[in-house]
């Protein structure tokens, strides 16, 4: 089955730094990847996705990008801001209403 | 319009209890699926249900769990004989895979406590 790796487990940035997580993904069939943020205590919530017909994706300060050759795929947040500080996961699918399968996590801290 | 809502938002049991945990999913949702989420770890795939198919059971980690969906809404997770290592957070998740959005919405999760 999918395998998703996850790094770096923490990063801890300055505000208005950039924070770059990066996910690895075994099966090729995937092609539908997520990237969700956890705040403690509350449900994760989606806040990009990317299907493997593209290369990037941006929305305001956050993008993804995808590269299906090295199976590894990749959220850039920009300008980063206290209320940016979460877990966030990268997750791999089949699509079409298949499971996610999830990474480990990163515990993204801004600091003042 | 609301969310996917699960119950109880907190469950306290006593080890070898049975209990039963319920999500309601997004209004029109076909899809529905259980993760678990234990302290400090990522999400783990449990089970899900699409339509009228069979679920995907690959997830569960033993035959003490097991989930029904009546009518194609309303699924309800069931773990008998609790064991300590089932404390977890248990979430659910829905989506409407018809089209190009594969996006699932998540609930806020039941917070289970084997004691």
């Amino acid at each position: 089955g999918e395998n998703v790796e996850q790094h770096p487990s923490t990063l801890s940035v300055q505000e208005g730094d950039s924070a770059v997580i990066k996910c690895t993904y075994s099966d090729s069939a995937s092609n539908y990847f997520p990237w969700y943020k956890q705040e403690l205590g509350k449900r994760p919530q989606l806040i990009i996705d990317i299907r493997s017909n593209v290369g990037e994706k941006k929305d305001q300060r956050i993008a993804v990008t995808l590269n299906k050759t090295a199976k590894h795929f990749s959220l850039h947040i920009t300008e980063t801001q206290p209320e940016d500080s979460a877990v966030y996961f990268c997750a791999a699918s089949m699509g079409g209403g298949n499971k996610l399968t999830f990474g480990t996590g990163t515990q993204l801290k801004v600091e003042l | 319009g609301a969310g996917v809502s699960q119950s109880p938002s907190n469950k306290v049991t006593e080890k070898g209890k049975d209990v039963e945990l319920r999500c309601d999913p997004i209004s029109g949702h076909t899809a529905l699926y259980w993760y678990r989420q234990s302290l400090g770890q990522g999400l783990e795939f449990l089970i899900y249900f699409q339509g009228n198919s069979a679920p995907d059971k690959s997830g569960l980690p033993s035959d003490r769990f097991s989930a029904e969906r009546t009518g194609g809404s309303v699924s309800t997770l069931t773990i008998q004989r609790t064991q300590q290592e089932d404390s977890a957070v248990y979430l659910c998740a829905s989506t409407s895979p018809q089209g190009s959005t594969d996006t699932q919405y998540f609930g806020p999760g039941t917070r289970l406590t084997v004691l």
